[in-house]
């Protein structure tokens, strides 16, 4: 079977550092992918890495070691409208993404 | 502008009625699908389709049906066979989704009353 493994929840303060970590044990993989979700709303891509190394996007940054099965999402400069729900997500080979179970970020003053 | 529009946005259902919810795009995507979301979780492949009248199913698809006669078009029927059918519904599209990654409608809220 398929699986993504993230923490349930995470907490940080206001202009921090915070690493979201997702490893994964898939059939196939071609890449992992990131989506951050407001409570209520529809979940928006981040990033997407196909290749080992790390993916910058303005605060937001992603890495993927395949060797490991492992990837992670780290925001700088934390802000309270970061606090959200964020889903790691793979393709395992038939063109739909497999989602993660989502790690719940808590930005606090 | 383009975008992905679900609706309704919330839906209630009697049990033992099929209900259909609606997804178009004129975002000119080959690619739709449909996630379904419980609380506190994350998204579970329901079906998903790569071009005009060809659909595949996805982890979950028992209970549920679809059709994709149009490109912009990509509805999902909860029929009377899903048991547990309270939840979020998530309609996406994409060119490439792993470049590009998807766009999500913003949702229907299911709930069996």
């Amino acid at each position: 079977g398929q699986s993504l493994e993230q923490p349930s929840e995470v907490t940080a303060v206001e202009g921090a550092i915070v690493q979201i970590n997702c490893t994964y044990q898939t059939s196939g993989f071609y890449g992992l992918s990131w989506y951050q979700q407001h409570d209520g709303g529809a979940p928006t891509f981040l990033s997407y890495n196909a290749l080992d190394g790390l993916e910058e996007t303005g605060r937001f940054s992603s890495f993927l070691s395949r060797s490991d099965s492992y990837g992670y999402l780290l925001l700088q400069e934390l802000q309270m409208k970061d606090s959200a729900s964020y889903f790691c997500a793979v393709d395992t080979g038939r063109r739909a993404l497999t989602f993660g179970s989502g790690t719940r970020l808590q930005v606090q003053p | 502008d383009g975008g992905i529009t679900q609706s309704p946005k919330y839906l209630f259902r009697k049990e033992g009625q099929n209900v259909t919810l609606s997804c178009e795009q004129n975002l000119n995507h080959d690619a739709m699908y449909w996630y379904r979301q419980d609380p506190g979780q994350g998204l579970r492949l329901i079906y998903y389709s790569q071009i005009v009248n060809d659909f595949q199913k996805g982890d979950i698809a028992e209970g549920y049906s679809v059709s994709r006669e149009k490109k912009e078009s990509f509805p999902l029927t909860v029929t009377s066979a899903q048991k547990n059918p309270t939840a979020f519904y998530l309609c996406a599209s994409s060119i490439d989704e792993t470049l590009d990654g998807y766009t999500f409608g913003s949702g229907t809220r299911l709930t069996v009353v």
